[in-house]
C-alpha cells in the first residue's frame, strides 16, 4: 500500500483479556518500529525488527507485550491480560532501513495508529 | 526521570509571525535530535532533525538550533501558518541509527491563529 497500515483503529477491551494489534508496513520497508503514545505524554519506543534480525524488544514495559512480524512485512503487537495503564494509542512505523537517512526525509513513515481502551 | 522535556505544552502564535518550540534534553549521550508534527488522528510525520555536529539546521520555514552546552533545542517556523497548528514532539537518541528508538518530549500543542 501507499503507506503504514494498521489495523483496528480502535479497539476497547475488557481488563484481562488478551488484544491483537496489526501494522501493515510500507512494501520494502525492511525496518519496523511499535510505540506507544498515553494520553498527554510522547512516544514511548516499544520494539524494533530490522530485516531478518532478532527484534530489538528493549522498550517491551512488561513480559506481557510480544510482537512478531511474518515474513518480513506484517507484524502483530500482543498484549496479554491487558490493564488499563495499557490504555494508550499504539502507533507503527516504518522505514527502507533502519538509522538517518538524508537531510530531508528521515524515512520513517507512521501510521495512523490504533487507539486501545482497557475498560 | 524523563530525558527529554517540552515544557510548554501550549503555545499560540498569531499567523505570520514566528513561532519558538522549545526542548530540553538531560542525557549527554544524545547526539541526534528530531522534531516531529503530530495532526489529530494521524501519526506523526518527521520535520526536521538535526546532529550534534551542527548547531543549526534550516529547511523552508523551519528551523532547528541546538546549544549542546545547554542541552537545549528549539525549533523556529517563520511565518507561522494556520496549517501549523499541531503537536510537536521534540525527539533524542544516541547516534542516528538509533533514531527509531528515540525518546520523544510530552509534545507542544501549537496554534497559529488566522
Amino acid at each position: 500500500g501507499a503507506g503504514v497500515s494498521q489495523s483496528p483503529s480502535n479497539k476497547v477491551t475488557e481488563k484481562g483479556k488478551d488484544v491483537e494489534l496489526r501494522c501493515d508496513p510500507i512494501s520494502g520497508h525492511t525496518a519496523l518500529y511499535w510505540y506507544r503514545q498515553s494520553l498527554g505524554q510522547g512516544l514511548e519506543f516499544l520494539i524494533y525488527f530490522q530485516g531478518n534480525s532478532a527484534p530489538d524488544k528493549s522498550g517491551l514495559p512488561s513480559d506481557r507485550f510480544s510482537a512478531e512480524r511474518t515474513g518480513g512485512s506484517v507484524s502483530t503487537l500482543t498484549i496479554q491480560r491487558t490493564q488499563q495503564e495499557d490504555s494508550a494509542v499504539y502507533l507503527c512505523a516504518s522505514s527502507l532501513r533502519g538509522g538517518g537517512q538524508g537531510r530531508h526525509n528521515y524515512g520513517y513513515t507512521f501510521g495512523s495508529g490504533t487507539r486501545l481502551t482497557v475498560v | 526521570d524523563q530525558q527529554v522535556k517540552q515544557n510548554s505544552p501550549s503555545l499560540s502564535v498569531q499567523e505570520g509571525r514566528i513561532s519558538i518550540l522549545n526542548c530540553d534534553y538531560t542525557n549527554s549521550m544524545f547526539d541526534y535530535f528530531l522534531w516531529y508534527k503530530k495532526y489529530p488522528a494521524e501519526g506523526p510525520t518527521f520535520l526536521i532533525s538535526i546532529s550534534s555536529i551542527k548547531d543549526k539546521n534550516e529547511d523552508g520555514r523551519f528551523t532547528v538550533f541546538l546549544n549542546k552546552s545547554a542541552k537545549h533545542l528549539s525549533l523556529h517556523i517563520v511565518p507561522s501558518q494556520p496549517g501549523d497548528s499541531a503537536v510537536y514532539f521534540c525527539a533524542a537518541s544516541a547516534r542516528s541509527a538509533n533514531a527509531g528508538k528515540s525518546t520523544f518530549g510530552d509534545g507542544t500543542t501549537l496554534t497559529v491563529k488566522p
